[in-house]
């Protein structure tokens, strides 16, 4: 089980707007530890989308964004593509556990 | 634009030590105040942070694995590496190593992975 929760399964249609959640807890997301998001397509390894909450590595289109309320992050993903169905991954510090966590994906179908 | 590769056997007996290398190539791992690190990815499953090591050899380890995982590094080769002993098929994941993406907590550059299955 992991830290961070997050929903197995989004799904949208092309072109629309989706928000993907990650819960975590006061010990983790709340006291105010970045989160980050990763895209993982199958068979290869995890994409940076998301850095320090709500930051977008050079190449990472503007369709993605972060946000944090509270003990939750959230990423949204507008005008979705075809090509942006694949798993994605919250992460965040938890010094309870003095470890980086993530959370158990979503799978985006788009 | 710093590349990882791991290395290292794909098959590894229950009880034995499972030994990985990542060499890293288009930038040194001895520059910069980065944070190289192992993270591993059962099949049809989630991230686990293994741990990490600094270029001045700062070493942080997930606690639910801490007995039984050694990191270090060679600077003259470019490579850092994992030792993780006591194997069990819980062990049995995919093992990529990343770097930190400057000096924020996320992973910015990331080998492509290697399988690592641990069976008699």
């Amino acid at each position: 089980q992991s830290v961070l929760t997050q929903p197995p399964s989004v799904s949208g249609a092309p072109g629309q707007r989706v928000t993907l959640s990650c819960a975590g807890s006061s010990s983790n997301i709340g006291p105010g530890y970045d989160v980050h998001w990763y895209q993982q397509l199958p068979g290869t390894a995890p994409k940076l989308l998301i850095y320090d909450t709500t930051n977008r590595p050079s190449g990472v289109p503007d369709r993605f964004s972060g946000s944090r309320s509270g003990t939750s992050a959230s990423l949204a993903i507008s005008g979705l593509q075809g090509e942006d169905e694949a798993d994605y991954y919250c992460q965040s510090y938890d010094p309870t556990l003095v470890a980086w966590v993530f959370g158990g994906g979503t799978k985006l179908t788009v | 634009q710093v590349q990882l590769q791991e290395s290292g056997p794909g098959l590894v007996k229950p009880s034995q030590t499972l030994s990985l290398t990542c060499t890293v190539s288009g930038g040194s791992i001895s520059s910069g105040s980065y944070y190289w690190n192992w993270i591993r990815q059962p099949a049809g499953k989630g991230l686990e942070w293994i741990g990490r090591i600094s270029v001045n050899g700062n070493i942080n380890y997930n606690p639910s694995l801490k007995s039984r995982v050694a990191i270090s590094q060679d600077p003259s080769k470019n490579q850092f590496s994992l030792k993780l002993s006591s194997v069990t098929a819980a062990d049995t994941a995919v093992y990529y190593c990343a770097r930190n993406y400057y000096n924020s907590g996320s992973y910015g550059d990331w080998g492509q992975g290697t399988l690592v299955t641990v069976s008699s």
